[in-house]
């Protein structure tokens, strides 16, 4: 069974248009992250939800737009789309930091590359 | 400067040898993890560890806290082993993970 699953895999799609993606968690984990990777293959977090809510909201463009509808799936909506937000898109998910702060593993979607023509 | 810095950024090994990837940052962590990420762009977990030292096959990795450094070790590498190799650490109090740049690992047969 897949941990976390995102769909689609492959999105190509023209400027200006809007699109989503995707993301569920079969794990119980009650956060879920997105993260982009570059064309330099650079990671960086976009956004953190923990039990629907937002926690982490990095300078990300207006135009993304995160929304959790339970705590196992976590969709990402980009309006406008400009030839800069090609990149592959990864979820992620981990189960709540401890109240000591204690972290945990983070297990990752299989990725979505967008490609923006 | 990133706050997570990895070295080297390409590394290409007969298969066999021993080989030390290194990571150093200067965020304040609970913990850091080590990702792999294959030829094909899936990112596995390989290790999250807070202190001293951990072990799974062929895989070692160690952390300093003091120091603000920790290493991935790969013993008696294999082709199979040719990846990019990523840490990662989050800040003290949240979950937001800051990247490395990467170690691309090649391993020949």
């Amino acid at each position: 069974d897949t941990a976390v699953s995102q769909t689609p895999k492959y999105l190509v799609t023209q400027m200006g248009n809007d699109k989503s993606i995707k993301c569920e968690q079969n794990l119980g984990h009650d956060t879920m992250y997105w993260y982009k990777q570059d064309s330099k293959k650079f990671l960086k977090i976009m956004f953190s939800y923990n039990n629907k809510e937002l926690i982490i909201n990095e300078t990300v463009p207006n135009r993304f737009s995160p929304k959790s509808p339970d705590k196992a799936h976590l969709n990402l909506h980009i309006n406008s789309l400009e030839l800069g937000d090609s990149a592959v898109y990864f979820c992620a998910s981990s189960q709540e930091k401890t109240s000591a702060g204690y972290s945990y593993e983070q297990y990752f979607g299989p990725g979505t590359r967008l490609t923006v023509t | 400067k990133n706050e997570v810095e990895q070295s080297p950024q390409n590394l290409t090994a007969q298969e066999g040898e021993f080989i030390t990837i290194n990571c150093s940052y200067s965020v304040g962590i609970s913990a850091l993890h080590w990702l792999q990420q294959h030829p094909g762009g899936g990112i596995v977990s390989l290790f999250m560890l807070s202190s001293g030292k951990k072990k799974h096959g062929r895989l070692i990795a160690t952390i300093n806290i003091q120091e603000k450094h920790s290493s991935l070790h790969i013993t008696a590498s294999h082709p199979r082993d040719s990846a990019v190799y990523i840490c990662a650490a989050p800040s003290r109090g949240n979950e937001k993970l800051t990247f490395g740049t990467g170690t691309r690992l090649t391993i020949i047969p």
